[in-house]
């Protein structure tokens, strides 16, 4: 089992849409959770950390946090063609060393 | 500058050559990450640094792999003998300690191993 898992997609959603983007991981003490967003040939960027239960919105992104059930997701409402990138769920391990593992990511595709 | 640096930014070498990759964090950022990305694949974690110290290592594919970190700023990413399987690119991000986990990323170096 990958301690962090995503499905590769591609996801596609029409432009004004909502994408939902979700992750699971299997580390049960992990302690904080982060969305990047990488666009095709640049480095990932960092666009939401949660870290703790429920649901935390910045803009037209809103990241939902379950330790319950292992479970992230990220919500992008009104979805613009310039959403379209890669976006990899990334946890930090129960450990506390700082060690950050990433999924394998996301492709999103909106289409104008 | 103000972000992360990685020289170089692209590297073509021989099977069986050394080589090495820098890394020059942002400056304060204590926390220091290598990471390796092959073509359409997710990030493999490589090795950690907490000032000058690796915490963890655990992510070195083989004992081919080393890093160090001095002066609590630049890190040095070394492969011995590289191998065709190497070549990727990789990417070096810092942090605050008081926020693991929100890095920052340089551009990254390719390594083309021939």
């Amino acid at each position: 089992q990958k301690e962090v898992e995503q499905n590769s997609g591609p996801l596609s959603v029409p432009e004004g849409a909502i994408a939902s983007l979700n992750c699971t991981y299997s580390d049960r003490g992990s302690q904080s959770f982060f969305w990047y967003r990488q666009y095709s040939g640049k480095s990932p960027e960092l666009i939401m950390s949660i870290y703790s239960n429920g649901d935390k919105e910045d803009g037209r992104f809103t990241a939902q946090l379950n330790k319950a059930s292992q479970y992230v997701s990220l919500l992008i409402r009104d979805s613009q063609p310039s959403d379209s990138a890669t976006y990899l769920c990334a946890v930090t391990g129960s450990s506390n060393t700082g060690k950050l593992i990433f999924g394998q990511g996301t492709t999103l595709q909106v289409k104008p | 500058g103000a972000g992360v640096s990685q020289s170089p930014s692209n590297k073509v070498t021989e099977k069986g050559k050394d080589v090495e990759l820098r890394c020059d964090p942002i400056s304060g950022h204590t926390a220091l990450y290598w990471y390796r990305q092959s073509l359409g694949q997710g990030l493999e974690f490589l090795i950690y640094f907490q000032g000058n110290s690796a915490p963890d290592k655990s992510g070195l594919p083989s004992d081919r792999f080393s890093a160090e970190r001095t002066g609590g700023s630049v890190s040095t990413l070394t492969i011995q003998r590289t191998q065709q399987e190497d070549s990727a690119v990789y990417l070096c991000a810092s942090s605050w300690t008081q926020t693991p986990g929100e890095l920052f990323f340089g551009e990254g170096s390719r390594l083309t191993v021939l």
